[in-house]
């Protein structure tokens, strides 16, 4: 078994202001994900990392980077924040092989005053 | 357009009753297919999956789904609800090749009545 952990789980900023968000994951897994839930909208494909130091952007990269510096972490930035933006991000992995389901983390919490 | 369309944003039943969650797919390869459940403030875990073989698969805690491929759909069911099912069900669409995209649904929001 593994565990992925996101950090921190609470994340309040101001309007522009540049946020970071931690995943890290110890399933040894190479492929990770960065979501983003907003209520009634499911969930929305930020950017995923294939491997190490590799970056794809999902449908929903505008505003965001990201960075995979080790396998088992990766982190997405908001580069800035919008005023009374409130959403969920959860950080999700999922290994190379014959079953490709996601383990999801527990999510940050994010809320822009 | 790869997509999966759930039907009911909010279900709401009474423990001891059966269950179906509807799902329906739209993808242009080889669907494999996911139900996951979210709980308040927690990610998501996977319930149940399917690749290929028998078309009715079992998860955890009693639930079950069966693909069809003829009406794309793959509807989740579970004979008695308890009111701990009460959770966020989610149904997702990936091809098969690893890291390919995961299409979800909006997710039905399940109400289990004591």
């Amino acid at each position: 078994g593994g565990i992925i952990t996101q950090t921190p789980k609470f994340l309040i900023g101001q309007e522009g202001q540049k946020l970071t968000l931690k995943c890290q994951q110890n399933f040894n897994h190479d492929t990770m994900y960065w979501y983003r839930q907003d209520s009634g909208k499911g969930l929305r494909l930020i950017y995923y990392s294939i491997t190490e130091n590799d970056l794809q952007k999902g449908d929903l990269s505008e505003g965001y980077d990201a960075s995979r510096e080790k396998k088992s972490s990766f982190s997405l930035t908001v580069t800035s924040a919008q005023k009374n933006e409130m959403a969920v991000f959860l950080c999700a992995s999922s290994n190379w092989g014959d079953t490709y389901e996601q383990y999801f983390g527990p999510g940050t919490r994010l809320t822009v005053l | 357009a790869q997509s999966v369309t759930q039907p009911d944003a909010r279900v709401t039943v009474s423990e001891g009753a059966s269950l179906q969650l509807r799902c329906k797919y739209s993808y242009s390869g080889t669907p494999y297919l996911f139900w996951y459940v979210q709980y308040p403030r927690q990610g998501l875990q996977l319930l149940l999956k399917y690749y290929s073989g028998d078309p009715v698969v079992q998860g955890v805690n009693g639930f079950e789904a069966e693909f069809i491929k003829s009406n794309s759909s793959f509807h989740l069911r579970k004979a008695s609800v308890h009111w701990s099912d009460s959770a966020v069900y989610f149904c997702a669409v990936s091809g098969n090749t690893g890291y390919q995209n995961f299409y979800f649904g909006k997710g039905t929001s399940l109400t289990v009545i004591p």
